[in-house]
């Protein structure tokens, strides 16, 4: 069962401008993580934020956290080409494994 | 490069088969973790392995099973395969021992088709 659930399931904009993608989740949390994947390879650690962090950043990439409506966004600012993948939030609680939502394709368009 | 291997790259087998898939955790970490990717069920934690013991586990089917190796290497064994099992098999390894406080870092994964 999947946990996260990414809004937009596919986002589509041109290079330089901001992408913003969210995830909602529905059980309390120790900390949400983002996760990239380009077609078909495996998946790269974008940024983790702790259930009492509100925002992150990491270079380009801008995480907020609001465990009160329990949703996060992860915005991609002047994004480029080489952003374009798919983008998964994967929240960790109580268990002992990370739970992935279903993604958002992303396509920046040169 | 995250540092993780996975062979093979591509698998192709028939329904009733049993295939074996491995990975080498990056140098240094103690945890793998393996998952299955499919267009259908999405990205499924299977099971973890922290130091050759098991330490958690997912939706990971009966006929499937895994074991970790004393070099700390991980094989992941799937037997009497169904049209179902055709997915991308990743797996992913960390430092320690809670694999949701910590990054996870992917291998490139195996893209097993079962016909």
């Amino acid at each position: 069962s999947q946990q996260g659930e990414e809004d937009p399931q596919a986002l589509s904009i041109q290079e330089g401008e901001n992408a913003t993608m969210n995830c909602s989740y529905k059980t309390s949390i120790n900390n949400l993580q983002w996760y990239r994947q380009n077609s078909g390879r495996g998946l790269v650690h974008l940024i983790l934020i702790r259930s009492n962090e509100r925002e992150k950043h990491s270079g380009r990439l801008r995480v907020t956290l609001d465990t009160s409506k329990k949703s996060s966004s992860l915005l991609i600012t002047a994004s480029r080409a080489a952003d374009t993948a798919s983008y998964f939030c994967a929240t960790g609680g109580s268990a002992r494994q990370l739970t992935f939502g279903s993604g958002t394709q992303l396509t920046v368009l040169p | 490069d995250s540092g993780v291997t996975q062979t093979p790259k591509h698998l192709i087998t028939a329904t009733g088969q049993r295939v074996t898939l491995r990975c080498s955790p990056r140098s240094g970490d103690l945890s793998v973790y393996w998952y299955q990717q499919s267009l259908d069920q999405g990205l499924q934690f299977l099971i973890q392995y922290y130091n050759g013991e098991e330490r958690a586990k997912g939706n990971i089917l009966e006929r499937f099973s895994a074991q970790q190796f004393p070099d700390l290497h991980s094989e992941l064994n799937l037997s009497s395969l169904e049209l179902g099992d055709s997915a991308l098999y990743f797996c992913a390894s960390s430092v320690g021992s809670w694999g949701t406080q910590e990054t996870q870092y992917f291998g490139p994964g195996t893209r097993l088709l079962v016909l």
